[in-house]
Formats: C-alpha cells, sequence, structure tokens
C-alpha cells in the first residue's frame, strides 16, 4: 500500500534559526497536505499542493511540491516560540483517503 | 458556529468493556473518519464513511465498530477485542476528495484510557 515517510521526527531549535522538514511518497500523489498539530490539540489543515513544482508560502513558511509529486517540504524562516507543535504531510490518491507521515516534532527554544 | 465535536474529551474503560466514542459535525460533509494517534506513530486510519449508511475498513479496523446512520454523526465503538485501546482518538469530516483530494477538519479529539 501507499507509504509516507517523514523526517526528521523530532527537531529541536533556537528561536530564529530555520526549521525544514521532508516528506517521501512510496507512489505519485495527486495532492500533498500539510497539518499541524499543537501540543495536547488536534491536526489543523495548513496547505494543498497539487501541481508538479508547486511552490506556496504562508508569511514565513514555504511549502514546495516535487517534480514528480512524490515528495515534498515544508520550510520556516526564523522560527518563534509559536512554531511549536507537530507537522504532519498526508498524501492524497484523488478520490481515496489520505495516508499520514508520522510527524516532525518541532521544539523551538526562546 | 460550524465545527466537529466529540465527547468525551477523556474516557476510562475497564478491561473487557466496550465503550463508544461520538463525534458529530455540522459542516455538511458527506465523508467522515476516524483515527488513532499513539505517541511517534502518526495517524492510522480506523473506519472511514464517504456516505449515509456506508463505511469501509481503515489500516487498523480490528476491534473496533462504526456506524453511520446520520450524516452528521459518526460513533465509534472501541470493543474488547482491541487489546490496546489506550490512545488519542480523532474524528475528522471532508467534502468527499475530487480529482486534487479532499482536505480534513478534525475534531479535539478523545483520550482513552483503559484501567
Amino acid at each position: 500500500g501507499q507509504q509516507v515517510m517523514q523526517i526528521p521526527q523530532y527537531q529541536h531549535v533556537q528561536e530564529g534559526e530555520d526549521f525544514t522538514t521532508y516528506c517521501n511518497s512510496s507512489t505519485t500523489l495527486s495532492n500533498i497536505q500539510w497539518y499541524k498539530q499543537r501540543p495536547g490539540g488536534h491536526p489543523v489543515f495548513l496547505i494543498q499542493l497539487v501541481k508538479s513544482g508547486e511552490v506556496k508560502k504562508q508569511k514565513r513558511l514555504t511549502f514546495q511540491f516535487g517534480e514528480a509529486k512524490k515528495n515534498s517540504s515544508l520550510h520556516i524562516t526564523a522560527t518563534q516560540t509559536t512554531d511549536v507543535g507537530t507537522y504532519f504531510c498526508a498524501g492524497g490518491m484523488g478520490y481515496s483517503t489520505l495516508t499520514f507521515g508520522k510527524g516532525t516534532m518541532l521544539l523551538v527554544s526562546p | 458556529d460550524g465545527g466537529i465535536t466529540q465527547s468525551p474529551k477523556y474516557l476510562f474503560r475497564k478491561e473487557g468493556q466496550n465503550v463508544t466514542l461520538s463525534c458529530e459535525q455540522n459542516l455538511n460533509h458527506d465523508a467522515m473518519y476516524w483515527y488513532r494517534q499513539d505517541p511517534g506513530q502518526g495517524l492510522r486510519l480506523i473506519y472511514y464513511s464517504q456516505i449515509v449508511n456506508d463505511f469501509q475498513k481503515g489500516d487498523i479496523a480490528e476491534g473496533y465498530s462504526v456506524s453511520r446512520e446520520k450524516k452528521e454523526s459518526f460513533p465509534l465503538t472501541v470493543t474488547s477485542a482491541q487489546k490496546n485501546p489506550t490512545a488519542f482518538y480523532l474524528c475528522a469530516s471532508s467534502i468527499p476528495g475530487g480529482p486534487t483530494g479532499e482536505t480534513q477538519y478534525f475534531g479535539p479529539g478523545t483520550r482513552l484510557l483503559v484501567l
């Protein structure tokens, strides 16, 4: 079945440093979605990428979808303590359900 | 105020008991999902339903059951056959995916602890 691998599993940065998490699928995806889960909370949708090579930005967050539509990345510039949480990617295959990666837990020290 | 509600927030179960977790949505979404989250394991799909009176097994359906009698409601029963039920359970809903797939909206979750 479809597998979505996400690395790193955990990252601890100092406030102001950059952060990147990577997502790789075993199969070609129709779309990739990113979610953020704050400690003790539930996943919240951040963004969806659909096109090959697509790049989207949300303030300090940059999302990329690979040319082959099998990998994606989320980059945070100049992290803040409010960025703390677990970031999940989720791969979609069109009409089927999403397959979630195991997430990257981000800890930001002030 | 639209959204997804789950109850209870915390649930304690004794060995051998069945328990039912509630999930209600007023977003008028056709599709609903149940996930289980364990530390370091991400989200694993238990069951999903694309339409009323129909549901499908996910990756880890053994020991769980669901029903979908109403569009707004998708309760999950954790049966005594589920050997390791302690986890965080998340319900989600979406408009069924088209070619670009669906975006899922999550409820606040229920933490189940077996005593």
